[in-house]
């Protein structure tokens, strides 16, 4: 079975400052699909961003960017320039991409803390 | 104004009965989804279908029941079986893009 870990249960970061949070995952397959998603105080669930495997480029989103090392199976997210409307629980999931309905699998989530 | 709503946004239930989630979404997607999230906790999968009339259990669907009767409609069940009801249940939609796109939630709470 697929796992995701994240080994970060709390963060903080200065406003304006570089954030990185960590990510793992297990799974045997070589088709798949990898996920952030944030969780603001609303816990409306936002996707972040995604990575496909068979893309070795990094995905990015304006602030949002990914270190994806396949073969380590890490998938990190940075925030560059952290604002105040950033501080949300992030979480890291996993879907098998063998089928276009997969399912997530999450990580118990990093909470973020951005300072003023 | 398309979207996934879920009502109500607070429930409350008293030990023994069963309650029903409602979960609607008008982008015509094909799939739909039930998690739920604890506190410290990841969102771990009850239900999904991926088709009118038809779906599959997730990882912990025991003392849960769905329907999928409309396209549009996927109510959750949460039964008298299941033990530790109260947590945050959230529905999702997808068109089958490997996206999935999520609805505000409903709190359960058990008195």
């Amino acid at each position: 079975a697929q796992t995701v870990t994240q080994s970060q249960p709390e963060m903080s970061v200065q406003e304006a400052e570089t954030v990185t949070l960590s990510c793992t995952y297990d799974t045997s397959e070589s088709d798949y699909y990898l996920f952030w998603y944030k969780q603001p105080p609303s816990r409306q669930m936002i996707l972040v961003i995604r990575q496909e495997a068979y893309k070795q480029q990094n995905a990015t989103e304006n602030r949002f960017s990914v270190n994806f090392q396949k073969a380590a199976k890490s998938f990190s997210l940075k925030i560059s320039d952290s604002q105040l409307g950033d501080a949300a629980m992030y979480f890291c999931a996993y879907m098998w991409g063998g089928t276009s309905y997969g399912k997530l699998t999450f990580g118990q989530g990093t909470i973020l803390t951005v300072h003023p | 104004d398309g979207g996934i709503t879920q009502s109500p946004k607070y429930l409350f239930r008293k030990e023994g009965q069963n309650v029903t989630l409602s979960c609607e979404q008008n982008l015509n997607h094909d799939a739909m989804y039930w998690y739920r999230q604890d506190p410290g906790q990841g969102l771990r999968l009850i239900y999904y279908s991926q088709i009118v009339n038809d779906f599959q259990k997730g990882d912990i669907a025991e003392g849960y029941s769905v329907s999928r009767e409309k396209k549009e409609s996927f109510p959750l069940t949460v039964t008298s079986a299941q033990k530790n009801p109260t947590a945050f249940y959230l529905c999702a939609s997808s068109t089958g893009s490997h996206e999935q796109f999520f609805g505000p939630g409903t709190r359960l709470t058990v008195l």
